[in-house]
């Protein structure tokens, strides 16, 4: 599976847009991008997940570049329960993944 | 719909003991993972099992072993505890192929 390169830490403003980055410039025609996040001790909570094309849920929006080399998970609105430890993974299945250290986006009042 | 179960929640064992959790998927999901969490070492995975059949594995020794029932439920075990088995284990379930898994929330295991 392709490496994923995240920020380490990422402060928001309540109630503002959270543009949470992430880097796999290896990514391979068949694997896709997955987005979880964990709030602390709890498990981790599935976002979103796409291929090629831009995705948007309840929860967030995915955007995937043209050229599949970058991705960009966006929470519209974030509120202080967003506070968590964001993940990007790609892989080609969805039942072995390989967590790396995330992002821990912490959002401020 | 209910969510995955994992039991127990906590488990306090000792050194050269063994354990066993449990892990109650989504209904209709076949697919079940299992994956370790640690401070240090992140979230990393086990293994995986699909219609009771173990598919992929993790780079973990063979002390760590699991199996799936004929309901998707699984087990796991881990025979011979040390202390760096000390962790939150987690179970996830999916359709399998591309579908995301959901995850429960862990057993944390304690080894003393």
């Amino acid at each position: 599976d392709a490496k994923t390169t995240q920020p380490p830490s990422m402060d928001c403003a309540e109630g503002r847009a959270a543009n949470l980055p992430c880097n796999h410039s290896t990514i391979s025609g068949n694997e896709y991008v997955y987005w979880y996040r964990q709030i602390h001790s709890q498990g981790p909570q599935y976002i979103i997940h796409g291929l090629k094309n831009n995705e948007t849920n309840e929860m967030a929006s995915l955007i995937i570049t043209e050229d599949r080399k970058s991705s960009t998970l966006i929470l519209p609105h974030a509120t202080l329960r967003d506070t968590a430890v964001y993940y990007c993974i790609v892989a080609n299945a969805g039942n072995m993944l390989t967590f790396g250290g995330g992002t821990r986006l912490m959002v401020k009042p | 719909k209910a969510g995955v179960t994992q039991t127990p929640r906590y488990l306090i064992k000792t050194r050269g003991q063994q354990v066993t959790l449990s892990c109650s998927p989504i209904s209709g999901h076949r697919s079940v993972s299992w994956y370790q969490q640690t401070p240090g070492q992140g979230l990393q995975f086990l293994f995986e099992y699909f219609s009771e059949t173990q598919r992929n594995k993790g780079n973990f020794p063979g002390r760590f072993s699991g199996r799936q029932f004929s309901n998707s439920r699984s087990e796991m075990n881990v025979s011979t505890l040390e202390l760096g088995d000390s962790a939150l284990y987690l179970c996830a379930s999916s359709h399998g192929g591309n579908q995301p898994q959901h995850f429960g929330d862990g057993t944390r295991l304690s080894i003393l």
